[in-house]
């Protein structure tokens, strides 16, 4: 059993409905992050949250809104979203890292898999 | 050029076979590598990392060639369980870490 927890597992919802993402960490971890896995392309790093403060926001479209309540949940909130953000999300754990220490590697959960129709 | 590249395979390969992937970087101040394991429809798993001098993890070998900025991973007596995607994964900035698309390999008997 991971020690990342995500529901739901798969999510179908148009693209007027607003939904949301849950990732829940039992690790003690105080980094948390979102990805997205499309098909046959690399994860794609979407935010970065250390000890509860958006460190990283890699460009995504404001349809896409992060929450981070505490440092043992995220939450990815989802508003008018397009067909082709369809797609697997990957919510990730990592003990704060500490330059050049290993201690950076990432602890996945089982993914939320999107459809928007 | 793509920050982290891997041929995408398939790679399809007999059980018993000895198999290895590249994987090339583009930043040559990359400072960590790894290589994550994903089977289908699950999430990506740390298989190994890779470290200055190569590792070894039982049948599995990575190695590190910072001149030619690549690493590799090398797979010998293949099992039906190593049927997965590969995916490499260097650590740039603050704990960034670049994935590569993956390498599919598919063990048959």
């Amino acid at each position: 059993e991971t020690g990342v927890t995500q529901t739901p597992r798969h999510l179908v919802m148009g693209m007027t409905n607003k939904k949301s993402l849950k990732c829940e960490q039992h690790l003690g971890h105080n980094a948390m992050y979102w990805y997205k896995q499309s098909a046959k392309k690399p994860l794609e790093l979407m935010f970065v949250y250390s000890l509860e403060e958006r460190v990283e926001n890699n460009s995504v479209p404001s349809r896409f809104s992060p929450e981070c309540p505490n440092s043992s949940h995220l939450f990815l909130h989802l508003h008018t979203l397009q067909p082709e953000d369809s797609a697997l999300y990957l919510c990730a754990s990592t003990p704060v890292p500490i330059p050049g220490s290993g201690a950076n590697v990432l602890t996945f959960g089982a993914g939320s898999r999107l459809t928007v129709l | 050029r793509k920050e982290v590249e891997q041929d995408p395979g398939p790679f399809n390969v007999p059980e018993g076979a000895t198999v290895a992937f590249n994987c090339t970087y583009s930043n040559s101040a990359s400072q960590s590598f790894f290589w994550y394991r994903q089977d289908c429809r699950k999430e990506p798993k740390l298989l190994m990392s890779v470290y200055s001098s190569g590792n070894e993890d039982g049948r599995f070998t990575a190695q590190l060639n910072r001149a030619s900025q690549y690493i590799s991973l090398l797979i010998r007596d293949s099992k039906l369980s190593d049927s997965a995607t590969y995916l490499c994964v260097v650590r740039g900035g603050y704990n960034k870490l670049i994935f590569g698309a993956g390498t599919r390999l598919a063990v048959h008997p």
